[in-house]
């Protein structure tokens, strides 16, 4: 199993200011995600963190609006840039807990992000 | 791209018998996952099929065919606790190694006592 913790919980910001979400695992994962979910609806792939090397955005999201870091395989950040009020969701990282990768996938508690 | 459909909502009483089903288009598939989330909650993960058939966790099972592009959840003795949203979600390959979930849309269920 993995543990994840996220910082901030949450946050009310302003249009035209970003924000960085961390996400901190307790244990080594090689698969590492970001996903977004609106309430009361589905979650939404963003892009997948690669340690030592770019992200892969899915259709739609692109890196200068998204940019995630992840140095280590341990902890990545996701950057919403430049937000507007569309931006407001939950924003959730996932992995995969392990080295070698699984079947199971954990999320963390999630970044309610509210854009005034 | 990538599609799955599954009912809005299901509504059932305590004790009751309950199936989900979801029926999905992908490319590169790799399994079918299933996942609970109460209100304000993250996502729990309850279960995986890689292969036709039925896997049985407790109260909980899952069913896939691959051939019909389908799967089921199946939730027995139904309890007021299971009160939430149940998401079926694809495991795909790609980019390579990746290997990364879709989500269906949700179906809320709701267990009356």
């Amino acid at each position: 199993s993995a543990v994840i913790s996220q910082k901030p919980s949450r946050d009310i910001c302003q249009r035209g200011t970003s924000l960085t979400i961390q996400c901190q695992v307790d244990s080594q994962v090689t698969m590492m995600f970001w996903y977004r979910q609106q309430p009361g609806q589905s979650l939404t792939l963003i892009a997948t963190a690669n340690q030592g090397s770019e992200a892969t955005y899915e259709s739609g999201f692109v890196i200068d609006k998204f940019p995630i870091s992840r140095p280590n395989l341990t902890f990545s950040t996701l950057t919403v840039s430049n937000m507007s009020p569309e931006d407001s969701s939950i924003y959730l990282c996932s992995v995969v807990p392990g080295l070698a990768g699984g079947n199971e996938q954990f999320f963390g508690p999630g970044t309610r992000l509210t854009v005034l | 791209g990538q599609s799955l459909e599954q009912p809005s909502e299901v509504t059932a009483v305590e004790g009751a018998i309950v199936q989900i089903n979801c029926t999905y288009q992908t490319s590169g598939f790799y399994g079918l996952s299933w996942y609970q989330q109460h209100d304000g909650g993250a996502p729990t993960f309850l279960s995986y099929n890689a292969l036709d058939g039925l896997e049985e966790t407790g109260r909980f099972s899952s069913f896939l065919s691959r051939s019909d592009s389908y799967g089921y959840l199946l939730l027995q003795e139904l309890q007021m606790k299971d009160s939430a949203s149940y998401f079926c979600a694809v495991r795909r390959l790609s980019s390579g190694s990746a290997r990364q979930l879709t989500f269906g849309s949700g179906t809320q269920l709701t267990v009356l006592p």
